[in-house]
């Protein structure tokens, strides 16, 4: 049972438009979202995060949206530039633990 | 600071063999979790330490794996015996103890023949 839901397993975007990667979860007991993108042959590394008490955050080209009622979380990348292509992964942390769950990943790909 | 090193990066070995994956995290660094990544579940949360105590092992899929962490900078992670369905990415990652501070490792490729 997936807790954390990427039902896009892949993506493709041209180059200058907003790519939109989604992400549903199941669980109310999760306090905060993270996003990671990962590179062939590399490990994923963090992206950007929110927490459950905020409904959006920002940083530079990349933006999360939290939705709680519709336990629906959005990544978007504004505007997608080819080196932006990997896979992105949703997470998301079960109140009072350390571990995190992982979604199946959704493959982006920008072309020019 | 040499990030999270995994070992081997690569092990091919036939089935019913033992295979030991190595993990050093990052000095300082007070959590550790061994995740496995499979096109079908994405990346799995295999079991974590926190101060070298195993937390959460409930995601170890059956009493073949065993990890085990016993000092601040290593880890392994066992298979014994090995089937061809272990087949996946093996990624230890470490946290200073916040969730966003994770740090993954280049992973481990396990093909079991």
């Amino acid at each position: 049972d997936q807790q954390v839901k990427q039902n896009s397993p892949s993506l493709s975007v041209q180059e200058g438009r907003i790519s939109i990667l989604n992400c549903d979860y199941t669980n109310s007991m999760f306090d905060y979202f993270l996003w990671y993108k990962k590179y062939p042959a590399e490990g994923p590394t963090f992206l950007i995060s929110i927490s459950s008490i905020k409904d959006k955050n920002e940083d530079g080209r990349f933006t999360v949206f939290l939705n709680k009622s519709a336990k629906h979380l959005s990544l978007h990348i504004v505007p997608s530039q080819p080196g932006d292509s990997a896979v992105y992964f949703c997470a998301a942390r079960p109140e009072g633990t350390d571990k995190l769950i992982f979604g199946t990943g959704t493959r982006l790909q920008v072309f020019p | 600071d040499a990030g999270v090193i995994q070992s081997p990066r690569h092990e091919v070995t036939e089935m019913g063999q033992e295979v030991t994956l190595r993990c050093k995290p990052i000095s300082g660094h007070n959590s550790l979790f061994w995740y496995r990544q499979t096109m079908m579940r994405g990346l799995e949360l295999l079991i974590y330490f926190n101060n070298n105590v195993p937390i959460d092992d409930s995601g170890m899929p059956e009493d073949r794996f065993s990890a085990k962490m016993p000092n601040a900078s290593f880890s392994t992670l066992k298979i014994q015996p090995s089937e061809p369905r272990d087949s996946a990415v093996y990624f230890c990652a470490s946290s200073p103890g916040q969730a966003y501070g994770y740090t993954f490792g280049s992973g481990t490729r396990l093909t079991v023949v």
